[in-house]
């Protein structure tokens, strides 16, 4: 069973438009959001995060939204640029103190010039 | 220089060879993890060291056995490799000083292929 489910494999934008990634999750004892980008033939590089006690955080032209009641988190990156095409993966984790994160099936972002 | 090392890259082995894929960090950070990558179902945790002394499983560690030979190497071996061990493998370190919130870092990947 998907805990983390990224329902979008792939997503193609317009440069200097809006890209939003879309996550959902199933386990309410998840507390601990983030996402992660990944670009071929190299490791997934961190990119922003959030605490299940705020709803929204941001970080330059990366936003991401966390709504509880939904299960649901977003990414939004404004204006998208082509340096941003990547493969995104979301993950979650919970208090159970073992710090392991659940990773959702990626989405792969195209960003069009 | 990269802080999480991953070696081979690459690598093309037949069914039932032993195989072992290294990690090394410079990052000092205290906790390493083995991940594989499928397509189509994300990364998986196949098994996690938070400490030079303490070993554990992920969701998908039969079929494998790690080491920890010192806080910067965590070595991932496949004892008898079969064709669907095939995937990206990736290693993470994160460091218990930044408290719960911790962020996992990770190394390039090692691509193998059994025959």
């Amino acid at each position: 069973d998907q805990q983390v489910k990224q329902n979008s494999p792939s997503l193609s934008v317009q440069e200097g438009r809006i890209s939003i990634l879309n996550c959902d999750y199933t386990n309410s004892m998840f507390d601990y959001f983030l996402w992660y980008k990944k670009y071929p033939a190299e490791g997934p590089t961190f990119l922003i995060s959030i605490s299940s006690i705020k709803d929204k955080n941001e970080d330059g032209r990366f936003t991401v939204f966390l709504n509880k009641s939904a299960k649901h988190l977003s990414l939004h990156i404004v204006p998208s640029q082509p340096g941003d095409s990547a493969v995104y993966f979301c993950a979650a984790s919970g208090s159970s103190g073992t710090y392991k994160y659940i990773f959702g099936t990626g989405t792969r972002l195209k960003v069009l010039a | 220089d990269a802080d999480v090392t991953q070696t081979p890259r690459n690598r093309i082995t037949k069914t039932g060879k032993r195989i072992m894929l290294e990690c090394s960090q410079t990052k000092g950070h205290d906790r390493m993890y083995w991940y594989r990558q499928d397509p189509g179902l994300g990364l998986r945790l196949i098994y996690y060291s938070f400490d030079v002394k303490d070993i554990n499983k992920g969701e998908i560690s039969d079929g494998y056995s790690v080491s920890r030979q010192a806080q910067a190497k965590f070595s991932l071996s496949l004892e008898s490799a079969i064709p669907n061990q095939t995937a990206l493998y990736f290693c993470a370190t994160s460091d218990t000083q930044t408290g719960y919130t911790d962020t996992q870092y990770f190394g390039p990947g090692t691509r193998l292929t059994v025959l």
